[in-house]
């Protein structure tokens, strides 16, 4: 079965710089997604990027863009320009590629705070 | 615009009672889903749905059940409210086939058990 581990229960980031988040996964399958979802006070899950396994290029969303590392199943957040706006909990998702199946695993999540 | 929504979003209830949580999509999704989130534990998954008449365990289905008798509604209903059932809910949503697009949430229930 696919796991999801993401090993930072809190991270702190000061405004305007970068973080990295954490996230590593478990699985036997080729085809599979990688989602990162950031979930504000609101309780509001918003997704903010997608990786697709068979696309070696990395995604990128505006200030949010991830380290992909498919052969070490390592799955990284990077947000540049922290905002206040980005304090959230922050939520990494894998979904197999199967046909068939469409259920998402989700880990722990990681609570960043922005410091002003 | 579509939406997932969620009802009640705050309830509070006695142990013993059953409960029933509303989820209505109007994306014209295939899949949808239900989750618990509690601290320290993410999204825990409770039970799914690939489609009408269709439904499906998951990891922490113990107390929970569903029906699908449409393509936008998965109400969910707790049969026996239990007190480490208080947790906040999650309804989603999700296309089928390939090129995931991730899934949609609604806006969660926040459910007390007395």
């Amino acid at each position: 079965a696919q796991t999801v581990t993401q090993s930072q229960p809190e991270m702190s980031v000061q405004e305007a710089e970068t973080v990295t988040l954490s996230c590593t996964y478990d699985t036997s399958e080729s085809d599979y997604y990688l989602f990162w979802y950031k979930q504000p006070p609101s309780r509001q899950m918003i997704l903010v990027i997608r990786q697709e396994a068979y696309k070696q290029q990395n995604a990128t969303e505006n200030r949010f863009s991830v380290n992909f590392q498919k052969a070490a199943k390592s799955f990284s957040l990077k947000i540049s320009d922290s905002q206040l706006g980005d304090a959230a909990m922050y939520f990494c998702a894998y979904r197999s590629g199967v046909s068939g199946t469409y259920k998402y695993i989700f880990g722990t999540g990681t609570r960043l705070k922005v410091l002003a | 615009d579509a939406e997932i929504t969620q009802s009640p979003r705050h309830k509070i209830t006695e142990t013993g009672r059953q409960v029933t949580l509303a989820c209505h999509q109007t994306w014209n999704h295939n899949n949808m889903f239900w989750y618990r989130q509690d601290l320290g534990h993410g999204l825990r998954l409770i039970h799914y749905s690939y489609g009408v008449q269709d439904t499906n365990k998951g990891e922490v289905s113990d107390g929970y059940s569903v029906s699908r008798s449409n393509t936008e509604d998965l109400p969910l209903t707790l049969e026996s409210a239990a007190s480490s059932q208080t947790s906040v809910y999650f309804c989603a949503s999700s296309e089928s086939g390939g090129g995931a697009r991730g899934q949609y949430f609604g806006p969660g229930t926040r459910l007390t058990v007395l």
